[in-house]
């Protein structure tokens, strides 16, 4: 059974600082691995998809790598800013089935 | 282009009433998901659908039902609430597994 994880499942930095999330996973033959944003009280936003073939992917100040053989993957986010405070969650396919979700990591970026 | 969305948003029911909640997505994605949200549970996957006119049971699919009649929509029915049941529903939907999109989400509480 695919299970992940996430640390730290909160983290508290000033602004401006870069900061690195973790996602674990157990089974390391997936497809693909997502990571979204959750606002309180919103749905959940797409930031990042790394497909089986890549090891990383970029977007604006964000950063996500992929070591399927590890079971790994980090969200790497540059020069920290309070709106970036929200809850991090990485999901991945579960033996191309349907996808499994880490309980997430909530960020605050304090000005 | 909407995207996903669902209805609704909000609803209080009292333990034993049925009711229905419906995604709906124009992006004619495959793949339809719906999943529940508790606080310190993370996203767990109740049932899933892998084409029109398929269904298949996830992670907690006791007490729910969904029907996939048309492509575009997928249908999470509750046909005895219980409190238990109180949650943050969301559906999702991808194109086979490549990148889920997630609606706005519907707040039910069970009394």
């Amino acid at each position: 059974k695919q299970e992940v994880t996430q640390i730290p499942a909160a983290l508290s930095v000033p602004e401006g600082e870069n900061l690195v999330l973790n996602c674990s996973f157990t089974d390391s033959a997936i497809y693909n691995l997502q990571w979204f944003r959750q606002d309180p009280g919103k749905g959940l936003t797409s930031l990042l998809l790394i497909q089986s073939s890549q090891r990383e992917q970029t977007s604006g100040r964000l950063n996500a790598s992929l070591d399927k053989s590890s079971g790994r993957s980090t969200l790497y986010i540059a020069a920290s800013q309070p709106g970036d405070s929200a809850t991090y969650l990485c999901a991945v396919d579960n033996y191309g089935q349907n996808f499994v979700f880490g309980p997430g990591t909530r960020l605050s970026v304090l000005p | 282009n909407a995207g996903v969305t669902q209805t609704p948003k909000f609803r209080v029911l009292k333990t034993g009433q049925s009711m229905t909640l419906l995604c709906a997505q124009d992006m004619n994605h495959e793949y339809m998901y719906w999943y529940r949200q508790d606080p310190g549970m993370g996203l767990r996957l109740i049932h899933y659908s892998v084409g029109e006119g398929t269904t298949a049971k996830g992670e907690v699919p006791d007490g729910y039902n969904v029907s996939r009649l048309k492509k575009q929509n997928f249908l999470l029915g509750l046909e005895s609430a219980a409190p238990s049941q109180t949650s943050v529903y969301f559906c999702a939907s991808s194109y086979a597994l490549i990148e889920q999109y997630f609606g706005p989400g519907t707040r039910l509480t069970v009394t």
